[in-house]
């Protein structure tokens, strides 16, 4: 395993459901985070956590909550979402959060969620 | 507010063409541009970052940056069919821990 993975690959949900969507990072990070990719608009940064504590929420509803269990895994839980909630949901991790020379995102292939 | 907007696409150009790719930005303390490729059903990887105004090659691709009118760009010279993919510009004003700003991206065709 290398780099970002993320499951499942595709997730189809309907709004009373409960699920979660799952990444793991095989670089040796202390950051991850949530980002949010919806058609015709920019990602979205969702959640970030620094050595698995949380150090960034931006104004996400709560029917979204992310644990951060170590610093190699990172959940979103979903509860009651809404059909605008549909998007790619792409996990990152990056080596720290303060950008040095070169500081870069590396990206997971995302889960895919629909909610009908 | 947008913090960063990119010009109108998506593009498709003939193989071997030059793409120019655009975003412009509204913030000035952006010192931290980049340049991500996301391909079809794929995660974005960085292509290419630079922290100054001016010039940045790298093979085919050079990136160019201009503080004073908040535009950067991207330039793909004997553009490719491997090179079809979505590209998006991001920028961070350093030391703020991590806000990366997107752009929406700009989606590539390169025919055959």
């Amino acid at each position: 395993e290398t780099g970002v993975t993320q499951t499942p690959r595709h997730l189809v949900m309907g709004m009373t459901n409960k699920k979660s969507l799952k990444c793991e990072q095989h670089l040796g990070h202390n950051a991850m985070y949530w980002y949010k990719q919806s058609a015709k608009k920019p990602l979205e940064l969702m959640f970030v956590y620094n050595f698995k504590e949380q150090t960034e929420n931006n104004s996400v509803p709560s029917r979204f909550s992310p644990e951060c269990p170590n610093s190699s895994h990172l959940f979103l839980h979903l509860h009651t979402l809404q059909p605008e909630d549909s998007a790619l949901y792409l996990c990152a991790s990056s080596q720290d959060t303060a950008y040095a020379e070169g500081g870069e995102l590396f990206f997971g292939e995302g889960s895919r969620l629909t909610v009908l | 507010q947008k913090e960063v907007e990119k010009d109108p696409g998506p593009l498709s150009v003939p193989e071997g063409a030059i793409v120019s790719l655009n975003c412009t930005y509204s913030n000035s303390a952006f010192q931290y541009f980049m340049w991500y490729r996301q391909y079809s059903r794929k995660g974005p990887e960085l292509l290419m970052y630079t922290y100054s105004s001016g010039n940045k090659e790298d093979g085919r691709f050079t990136a160019q940056v201009d503080k004073s009118s908040k535009y950067i760009s991207l330039f793909i010279r004997d553009s490719q069919p491997s090179d079809s993919a979505t590209y998006l510009c991001a920028m961070s004003p350093l030391n703020t821990g991590n806000q990366f700003y997107f752009g929406t991206g700009t989606s590539l065709t390169v025919i055959p």
